[in-house]
């Protein structure tokens, strides 16, 4: 099985800040990879798919990048509303195996 | 708007058996891949099973395989989760999802607001 490892578990960053989340996979996942954002009590939300598509309605201050079995998600500058739990997760839809990461806290500093 | 409405969580003892629920609209039921995702109290996601659009596919998580069904129903725009056996560790919030598009791809636009499944004595 893919297994997917999220770094750091826990991320503290102020306003106006740039942030990276990095996610690896234990073997290659091309670019079948995406990032949600999840706020407490609420569903996740899709941010990026494929890897570093924008969802439509994301703001464009969320980047993704990366192939094979490293990924980042990038916030160019940090707004109130980032702050939330961040999971990639790993789409192998001909074996039927989705994999997320353990998440990322992202608080206030 | 698209919808998705879980219901059936509850109490449950130990080895009993459940039947979650999730009504979809305002979209093409029967064009999509449908999954359902789950969520421990504190915990990170965990993907639980996948059905296709016209139901001929599925697959499961390897915690779940053999005691979880997933079906569905598209004449009435229903996905189903049959869960049987359950056991403490299947406490969770359970989530329907939808597909992106109608090509399988693992990316879920649209979650409903998930239902709790508390398996106690």
């Amino acid at each position: 099985d893919i297994q997917m490892t999220q770094s750091p578990s826990t991320l503290s960053a102020s306003v106006g800040d740039r942030v990276t989340i990095t996610c690896r996979a234990s073997q290659s996942i091309s670019t079948w990879l995406a990032w949600y954002q999840q706020k407490p009590g609420k569903a996740p939300k899709l941010l990026i798919f494929d890897a570093s598509n924008l969802e439509s309605g994301v703001p464009s201050r969320f980047s993704g990048s990366g192939s094979g079995t490293e990924f980042t998600l990038t916030i160019s500058s940090l707004q109130p509303d980032d702050f939330a739990t961040y999971y990639c997760q790993q789409c192998d839809s001909y074996f039927g195996m989705y994999t997320f990461g353990q998440g990322t806290k992202l608080e206030v500093k | 708007q698209v919808q998705l409405v879980e219901s059936g969580g509850g109490v449950v003892q130990p080895g009993r058996s459940l039947r979650l629920s999730c009504a979809a609209s305002g979209f093409t039921f029967s064009h999509y891949g449908m999954h359902w995702v789950r969520q421990a109290p504190g915990k990170g996601l965990e993907w639980v099973a996948f059905i296709s659009y016209d139901g001929k596919k599925n697959h499961y998580a390897d915690s779940v395989k053999g005691r979880f069904t997933i079906s569905r129903d598209n004449s009435k725009n229903t996905l189903s989760l049959q869960i049987n056996s359950l056991r403490a560790e299947d406490t969770a919030v359970y989530y329907c999802a939808k597909e992106r598009t109608e090509m399988l791809t693992g990316y879920y636009s649209d979650w409903g607001q998930g239902t709790l499944v508390t398996v106690s004595s």
